[in-house]
């Protein structure tokens, strides 16, 4: 069946511009998850959704990131005002609730000039 | 979750075994092995999981020692396709976890499989 899907793949953006970045995930999941993955870097945990509950921001590394989830599927990442240390490759996951093993996506490369 | 300890490297040789070791010393008794990978320019993939019994799927098989303390991934045949980083994460139970969902990856093995 399809995976978990995004889109742009790849995304190049000036400094000081903002950006969106949309996840559609496995149909049925009703979690999602947010990670992004620097040049040679290790995965880093953004932002999280269950359902309807609140989300797990608690990896958002500034105010200028945020997330929603519309409909309990699709998810869009917004950066703002992006800064050259925002390049990375940022990464969607999903999972059935109360199941650990997360599908990812193909990732975006956001490079930020 | 505890930590996990991996060679940063190692390679094999394309249609031989793949042996991963990992270490978890400071595994709970609930905390669950999980193993993912993640090929060049692709999101991670998940592989295996597994508590105590040793656990094997179309993809590989994981052998947990019976101190729960350290485990192997073993890819059975290797192919070129197989070269990759692998992650060994330790983590709870879901129901157990008092909160938050996240994975968290170490540096994990660099594998090299070469014909």
């Amino acid at each position: 069946g399809a995976g978990v899907s995004q889109s742009p793949s790849n995304k190049v953006t000036e400094k000081g511009k903002d950006v969106e970045l949309r996840c559609d995930p496995i149909s049925g999941h009703t979690a999602l998850y947010w990670y992004r993955q620097s040049l040679g870097q290790g995965l880093e945990f953004l932002i999280y959704f269950q359902g309807n509950s609140a989300p797990d921001k608690s990896g958002l590394p500034s105010d200028r990131f945020s997330a929603e989830r519309t409909g309990g599927s699709v998810s869009t990442l917004t950066i703002q005002r992006t800064q050259q240390e925002d390049s990375a490759v940022y990464l969607c996951a999903s999972s059935f609730m109360g199941q650990d093993t997360q599908y990812f996506g193909p990732g975006t490369r956001l490079t930020v000039l | 979750d505890a930590k996990t300890t991996q060679p940063p490297s190692m390679d094999c040789a394309e249609g031989r075994a793949a042996n991963l070791p990992c270490n978890h010393s400071t595994i709970s008794g609930n905390e669950y092995v999980y193993w993912y990978r993640q090929i060049h320019s692709q999101g991670p993939q998940y592989i295996i999981h597994g508590l105590k019994n040793n656990e094997t799927n179309e993809m590989a098989s994981l052998i947990i020692t019976e101190d729960r303390k350290s485990s192997t991934l073993i890819l059975p045949h290797a192919t070129l396709r197989d070269t990759a980083v692998y992650y060994c994460i330790v983590r709870v139970a879901f129901l157990s976890r008092a909160a938050g969902n996240k994975l968290t990856f170490g540096g994990g093995t660099r594998v090299l499989v070469k014909p």
